[in-house]
């Protein structure tokens, strides 16, 4: 079946430094990718997305390229900011019949401290 | 547009009393998911609809959990008798009827069984 997984927090950094957060997948289709975001006491929000291979998602200057050559969504932002501090998931949706519900991954905590 | 609706956001009731939660979808919406949150199993998946019809509750835990979706403005998620162990935020999404769409959250509704 699909699987997200992504890789195991909480990463703590430093304002601006640079971010990396993994996710690689398994699906039996041509899945659409996602990353959400939930900042705390909040519901998740959508950050990014990707439908189709070699597509960049990109917003508040994060940025995934879905790769379909190594499975992967991986997540980046050049310089973080003590307001990037949330929780994020990747997810994917099977683009097979109908509406699906999306597949998280587990989360990844980020700590951004000044 | 309002966004998706949930209520109440919080809610503290006592062992073997009756909860139900309440989401308004986004209009035009015709997928509507039941997610629970905890810090111990992360994200999981009760039940979805699709243009109101049940279509997977594997994920509801047991028979104390029911989900209805009457209508394509309204869906409520009832738990009897309550639990300790039920304690969690519980989200709903919903999704416009397209492949690979946005999945949008609510705010979710924070369960305290006491």
């Amino acid at each position: 079946g699909n699987s997200v997984t992504q890789m195991e927090g909480p990463v703590t950094l430093s304002e601006e430094a640079f971010l990396t957060i993994n996710c690689t997948y398994t699906a039996t289709g041509y899945p659409s990718l996602f990353w959400y975001v939930q900042y705390p006491g909040e519901g998740l929000q959508l950050l990014l997305k990707a439908t189709k291979a070699d597509d960049k998602g990109s917003n508040k200057g994060f940025e995934a390229t879905y790769r379909k050559e190594t499975t992967s969504f991986h997540l980046e932002k050049g310089s973080v900011q003590v307001s990037d501090s949330a929780v994020y998931f990747c997810a994917l949706s099977d683009q097979g019949s109908g509406n699906t519900p999306l597949v998280f991954g587990k989360g990844t905590r980020l700590s951004v401290i000044a | 547009d309002a966004g998706v609706i949930q209520s109440p956001r919080h809610e503290v009731t006592e062992m073997g009393q009756e909860v139900t939660l309440r989401c308004k979808p986004i209009s035009g919406h015709n997928s509507l998911f039941w997610y629970r949150q905890t810090m111990m199993r992360g994200l999981e998946l009760l039940i979805y609809f699709n243009n109101n019809v049940p279509i997977d509750d594997s994920g509801m835990p047991e028979d104390r959990f029911s989900a209805k979706m009457p209508n394509a403005s309204f869906s409520t998620l009832k738990i009897q008798p309550s639990e300790p162990r039920d304690s969690a935020v519980y989200f709903c999404a919903t999704q416009r009827e397209a492949r690979g769409d946005t999945q949008y959250f609510g705010p979710g509704t924070r369960l305290t069984v006491l």
